[in-house]
Parts: C-alpha cells; structure tokens; sequence
C-alpha cells in the first residue's frame, strides 16, 4: 500500500506564533508532495508543490514568507505556519506521489488548525 | 485558469434512489480527472479516475461520465446508501497535483 501520515491532526495556537505541520509517506519514497488549504465548506486549494532537496513551488497568492515549506527527505514535508492569524485557521491536507506512479496522489488525514 | 472552491451546493436524496453529480473542469489540456469523497474532518477518498481517451468508466455502483466538449464530468451512484453521505469534488490531475472542482454536499435520507 501506500500510505501517508500528518502529524498533528488538530491543533490550537495562540496568535502570533508559529505551527508545523508533518507530511511523512510511510512506505514509500515521496519526491514530491503537496499541500492543500480547505475552509470550512470549500474546495481544496493547492497551496504549493514540495520538491525534496530542492524549494518549493508555490501557487499564486500564497505567501513563502508565511507558509514554509521544507522537504528534506524522500519521507517527510513539513509546512510551517509563522505568525499565525486566526484567519489562518484552516484545514491543512498534504499528498504525495510516488516516482512510479506520479499520478496517483495518497492523502494524509489532514490538519485542522486553530488560531486563537 | 483554475477551478476555484466557492461555497459548496447540496444534493439530497432518498436512500436507495441513483444521484448524479456534476462538475465543470477549467482546462481543456487536462487529461487525467478523479472523483473523491470527503467526510467530515477527514482527508480525500479516491473514488473513481477516468482519462481523456474514454467518455465513461465504470465501477462498483459508480459511473464516471466525461465530456470533453463541454468540459464536464459527472458521478452517477447507484442505489444510493447512507454511507454515501459527504462531500463529493472532481478534480484535474497533472502529474500528482490536484485542481479541485467546487464541490458537492451529497444528503442521504433514510
């Protein structure tokens, strides 16, 4: 199988502070992986294309100052929140590829974030 | 340009009856679409895929649809259970990454 981890899978922050967020692929080699934004009663948008080893690739008005985003291994990505808002408060889902199956994308269970 | 999330439509229908739900997809390049459902708090299932060269795959009690004219996609599900409750999107694969469609609230009533 191929299956896909985030950690935390909720969390609380006060505002101002900053929020990691873990993507892992368990038993497979991810080079790239992805992450999604979803408000309540919306569609997922992507947010930016982790490529590891390399910076990520972000979409248009996503801000790469506010979003980090660090693929250092084939296993794991991590999105870091800085200075989060409460309108920061969002669903947080990641994805990845394997290289021998580009196509099929494995969710991770998603990351629901609390600015307060 | 990009299919972009608005607030989701709903679609209720009595247990055991057929739904079909419908999507519009933006980029007439696109040649790769899957159906999800997402229940509450949770991440994206996999339903059904269909690619550019077929107009109409089939599965286990779900049929996928695509019209590349009007660029459209519909999910038709048979015998509509209460498990089927949630949230259904299409999306536009390019290579692992997701275009979502808007999104359907599918009711399911007993």
């Amino acid at each position: 199988g191929a299956v896909v981890s985030q950690h935390p899978s909720w969390v609380i922050c006060k505002s101002g502070t900053s929020v990691k967020i873990e993507c892992r692929s368990l038993d497979f080699q991810a080079t790239t992986m992805f992450w999604y934004r979803q408000f309540p009663k919306q569609s997922l948008m992507l947010m930016a294309t982790s490529n590891e080893g390399s910076k990520a690739t972000y979409e248009q008005g996503v801000e790469k100052d506010k979003f980090l985003i660090n693929h250092a291994s084939l296993t794991l990505s991590t999105l870091t929140v800085t200075s989060a808002h409460p309108e920061d408060s969002s669903f947080y889902i990641c994805s990845a590829s394997r290289p021998d199956s580009r196509d099929e994308a494995f969710f991770g269970q998603g990351t629901r974030l609390t600015v307060v | 340009g990009e299919s972009v999330g608005l607030h989701l439509p709903t679609l209720s229908v009595q247990e055991g009856d057929n739904s079909i739900i419908n999507c519009a997809y933006s980029n007439s390049a696109s040649d790769y679409f899957i159906w999800y459902k997402q229940e509450s708090g949770k991440g994206p299932q996999f339903i059904i895929d269909i690619r550019s060269n077929m107009d109409k795959r089939q599965g286990q009690r779900v049929t996928v649809l695509l019209n590349k004219t009007v660029k459209h996609l519909s999910l038709q599900i048979a015998a509509t259970q209460p498990g089927d409750s949630a949230v259904y999107f299409c999306a536009e694969n390019g290579g692992g990454k997701l275009i979502f469609g808007q999104g359907t609230e599918l009711s399911v009533k007993p």
